[in-house]
């Protein structure tokens, strides 16, 4: 089956800086590539996704980049601030299936 | 539109007990979840419901039953509660078939003593 994983597990930059955070995936079926966002004591929720037709993909400071051949993809926020901390999840499914499989999380932390 | 809604949002119960998490979508998906993230932890997947009147085991089936009522509602059972059941379960709800987003509900705390 599917396999996620997500790297770093821990992440701090100073505000205004970029933060990366990387993913692989196992099965070269996967097409749904969804990150969430999850600030301490809330729920996940979808920040942004791509599809396996597309490469690249932004939503004002953020970017996801994905590359199907290395089965790799990421996501990159630029000129990060205080509400940025939060633990990040990325996921990756395959539109037949029924489920996603979730990365364990990256916590990031952006210093003042 | 309340999106994905879940009673309780806490709980305290003592080890042997039993009880229902409920959880409900207004939003007309076909899958239901339930999910677990204990401190520190990510999400790992309890079971999930693809369309009505189906369920499926995801990772960590044991020690939980589920049932699929209708459309909206996907419920998650602790028959005999255990200390290691203590966790945040989440509940969501995605779209089957079509690359689907999840979205999740607001999270039940659970402490089992």
């Amino acid at each position: 089956g599917e396999n996620v994983e997500q790297h770093p597990s821990t992440l701090s930059v100073q505000e205004g800086d970029s933060a990366v955070i990387k993913c692989t995936y196992s099965d070269s079926a996967s097409n749904y590539f969804p990150w969430y966002k999850q600030e301490l004591g809330k729920r996940p929720q979808l920040i942004i996704d791509i599809r396996s037709n597309v490469g690249e993909k932004k939503d004002q400071r953020i970017a996801v980049t994905l590359n199907k051949t290395a089965k790799h993809f990421s996501l990159h926020i630029t000129e990060t601030q205080p509400e940025d901390s939060a633990v990040y999840f990325c996921a990756a499914s395959i539109s037949s299936a029924s489920k996603i499989i979730f990365g364990s999380g990256t916590r990031l932390s952006i210093r003042p | 539109n309340a999106g994905v809604t879940q009673t309780p949002k806490f709980q305290v119960l003592k080890t042997g007990q039993s009880m229902t998490l409920q959880c409900a979508q207004d939003m007309n998906h076909n899958s239901m979840y339930w999910y677990r993230q204990d401190p520190g932890m990510g999400l790992r997947l309890i079971y999930y419901s693809a369309s009505e009147g189906t369920t499926d085991k995801g990772e960590v089936p044991n020690g939980y039953n589920v049932s699929r009522l209708n459309k909206r509602e996907f419920s998650l059972r602790l028959e005999s509660a255990a200390p290691s059941q203590t966790s945040v379960y989440f509940c969501a709800s995605g779209q089957t078939g079509d690359q689907e987003t999840q979205y999740f509900g607001p999270g039940t705390r659970l402490l089992v003593l």
